[in-house]
């Protein structure tokens, strides 16, 4: 399997813009996750999908930010509009684990990560 | 709550020698807490594991210890390699409210480790 595939890898764009990170995730999983890593505030969970639906979005800063999961194996976080402090790390992760079962493993498979500039 | 991150501690450990990364966790319901490890310019991989119904687990090379009454996590490292040199998260599965059952997976600030060729 290839992983969780992050696209892309790289964006600069200017305060204002839309910007659109995707990621694929390992096929079979089922649970998926958006975090968002940078120096002052670490690793912070953003949103996670358990079988294409949002089960937890508190961590989405605010109305700026959405994410979609239309299919089991697709899904975006938009920001609209971008600002500077926007810039950051985001990393997408998808595990097998849902529901709280005593066979429940929690481990993540992260991607590689889109790191975001704005200018 | 969540760590927020002004300083990344930092760990330098001769070639050779073992590493204790210490973590605190947040939510006593936690029942179950990864380490990962993180390289540069790479997303965090598995380490290792353990359930709340245990206090010591170990792996190739590694040790994870937990001490649930003071809501503490240990990861040691035997005969620590450059290679190993990477910043270390401890993540917790902790319940949402709510949501009938489900878990979500924080992370910890993070330590850096430094190996002394």
């Amino acid at each position: 399997d290839a992983g969780v595939i992050q696209s892309p890898r790289h964006e600069v764009t200017e305060m204002g813009q839309e910007v659109t990170l995707r990621c694929k995730p390992i096929s079979g999983h089922n649970s998926l996750f958006w975090y968002r890593q940078t120096m002052m505030r670490g690793l912070e969970l953003l949103i996670y999908f358990n079988n294409n639906v949002p089960i937890d979005d508190s961590g989405m800063p605010e109305d700026r930010f959405s994410a979609k999961m239309p299919n089991a194996s697709f899904s975006t976080l938009k920001i609209q509009p971008s600002e500077p402090r926007d810039s950051a790390v985001y990393f997408c992760a998808s595990s097998t684990f849902g529901l709280a079962v005593p066979a429940n493993t929690g481990e993540l498979f992260f991607g590689e990560g889109s790191r975001l500039t704005v200018l | 709550g969540e760590s927020v991150g002004l300083h990344l501690p930092t760990l330098s450990v001769q070639e050779g020698d073992n590493s204790i990364i210490n973590c605190a966790y947040s939510n006593s319901a936690s029942d179950y807490f990864i380490w990962y490890k993180q390289e540069s310019g790479k997303g965090p991989q598995f380490i290792i594991d353990i359930r709340s119904n245990m206090d010591k687990r170990q792996g190739q090379r590694v040790t994870v210890l937990l001490n649930k009454t003071v809501k503490h996590l240990s990861l040691q490292i035997a005969a620590t390699q450059p290679g190993d040199s990477a910043v270390y998260f401890c993540a917790e599965n902790m319940p949402i409210s709510y949501s009938g059952g489900y878990q979500k997976v924080t992370f910890g600030t993070g330590t850096k480790l430094q190996v002394i060729p």
